[in-house]
């Protein structure tokens, strides 16, 4: 069965730390994204990929980057973790076709102190 | 920009009663969006309930059913009776202009449903 796997699934972090939440695709899909999901706001696009190696900003990329090293695999780091991107992250994969649901990973709950 | 309002939560209902989720949306970048439903059952990630691509169409799933109402630029949620397994988090979504596949979100109704 096709599926998005997050990791970690909990993360808490220190103010200025660095912090890498990992996703991975067995769905062969071409496009992955990173979402969070705050109380009030919704779901939010960090960051998205076409491809291994290509990441392109979403609607809310500061303070984040993306990592695409191959097709499975799709990588959201916060270099220096502020405590205003505590939240829930997600990921999700996508076919090119715009019809294409997204499938989502279970989600990563971070929390920055 | 492109947007997505839904009815705000929580929203309570006993079980075996009727729902409804409101879902507007405003499309400047296409005009005929792919609309979606997505729900998040707690502890899970979002998971597609249905989807339209089609204006006038309607689609439906596990009991729930949403009509693509171009005209009042509508596509709201409905189920003719609710079972106490249906409390999770509903999210509306529209498909951007393009091949992005990127998925404008609802802010989301949280459904509790009562035995």
């Amino acid at each position: 069965e096709a599926a998005v796997t997050q990791s970690p699934r909990n993360k808490v972090a220190v103010t200025g730390g660095k912090v890498t939440l990992s996703c991975n695709q067995t769905n062969n899909h071409n496009n992955m994204y990173w979402y969070r999901q705050d109380t009030g706001h919704g779901l939010r696009l960090i960051h998205y990929s076409y491809g291994a190696g290509s990441t392109e900003k979403g609607d809310i990329p500061d303070g984040y980057k993306a990592s695409r090293p191959s097709q499975e695999n799709f990588s959201l780091i916060l270099e220096l973790a502020t405590p205003s991107q505590t939240s829930v992250y997600f990921c999700a994969s996508g076919g090119r076709d715009r019809a294409t649901p997204l499938y989502f990973g279970a989600g990563t709950r971070l929390s920055v102190l | 920009g492109d947007s997505v309002t839904q009815t705000e939560g929580p929203v309570t209902v006993s079980e075996s009663e009727s729902l409804i989720i409101n879902c507007t949306y405003s499309a400047t970048s296409i005009a005929y969006p792919n609309l979606f439903w997505y729900v998040r059952y707690p502890g899970e990630g979002l998971q597609l309930l249905l989807k339209v691509i089609t204006a006038g169409q309607k689609g439906s799933s596990r009991g729930f059913e949403a009509t693509y109402n171009k005209e009042t630029t509508s596509f709201h949620l409905q189920k003719a009776s609710v079972q106490e397994s249906d409390s999770a988090v509903y999210y509306c979504a529209l498909g951007e202009a393009g091949n992005t596949g990127k998925l404008i979100f609802g802010l989301g109704t949280t459904l509790q449903v009562q035995p």
